[in-house]
């Protein structure tokens, strides 16, 4: 089992829709989490940070839900220009290695 | 400010020739990445160097890769006798207090794209 997977999609959604990415992580010892965006041929870059109650930076709310160990992104009105590659990404407890999910396409349809 | 830079930003070389490739992270940046990217893949965790710590080299694929990181600062990925599954961009990272960031957000590089014909 992979420590971090995600939904590879892609997911087509027109835009001004709502919608949802969940990644999973299996070792229950992450401590930090992230989402990063990623577009095609460029360095990923990121998102935002996910907290534990939670956060919401615009139209992008994160999650977090350690019981089940996943984290979820929500992005609410798409635009065009959210068409891109979105990495989940987990940090260990105690180390600075930092584990990506191989990403979710997102493409927003005019 | 700078951010982070790699350098060259494409190679293409012949298999069984080596390679080095450039990373200069953001200055006072502590923790520096390197990650590897093959076509349509995730990110490969390859190596980190934290501070004056042994670096963490669980993620190098073979002894053909290695990494040095001179006076905390620019670091170099070198890669022996390449061979063609060596293929991938190779991205640098860096973290740290300075830049503005939270101490654990990554910046990354724009990338090298490795070619091994």
């Amino acid at each position: 089992r992979k420590e971090v997977e995600q939904d590879p999609g892609p997911f087509n959604v027109p835009e001004g829709a709502t919608v949802a990415f969940n990644c999973t992580y299996s070792n229950s010892a992450s401590q930090s989490f992230f989402w990063y965006r990623q577009d095609c041929r460029k360095e990923p870059k990121l998102l935002m940070s996910v907290y534990s109650s939670g956060n919401e930076d615009g139209r992008f709310t994160a999650q977090l839900n350690r019981a089940s160990q996943y984290i979820s992104l929500l992005i609410r009105d798409s635009k065009l220009s959210d068409s891109a590659t979105y990495l989940c990404v987990v940090r260990t407890s105690g180390t600075y290695k930092y584990i990506f999910g191989t990403g979710t396409r997102l493409k927003v349809l005019a | 400010g700078a951010g982070v830079s790699q350098s060259p930003s494409n190679k293409v070389t012949e298999k069984g020739k080596d390679v080095e490739l450039r990373c200069d992270p953001i200055s006072g940046h502590t923790a520096l990445y390197w990650y590897r990217q093959s076509l349509g893949q995730g990110l490969e965790f390859l190596i980190y160097f934290q501070g004056n710590s042994a670096p963490d080299k669980s993620g190098l694929p073979s002894d053909r890769f290695s990494a040095e990181r001179t006076g905390g600062s620019v670091s170099t990925l070198t890669i022996q006798r390449t061979q063609q599954e060596d293929s991938a961009v190779y991205l640098c990272a860096s973290s740290g207090l300075s830049g503005g960031g939270a101490w654990d957000t990554q910046y990354f590089g724009p990338g090298t794209r490795l070619t091994v014909l």
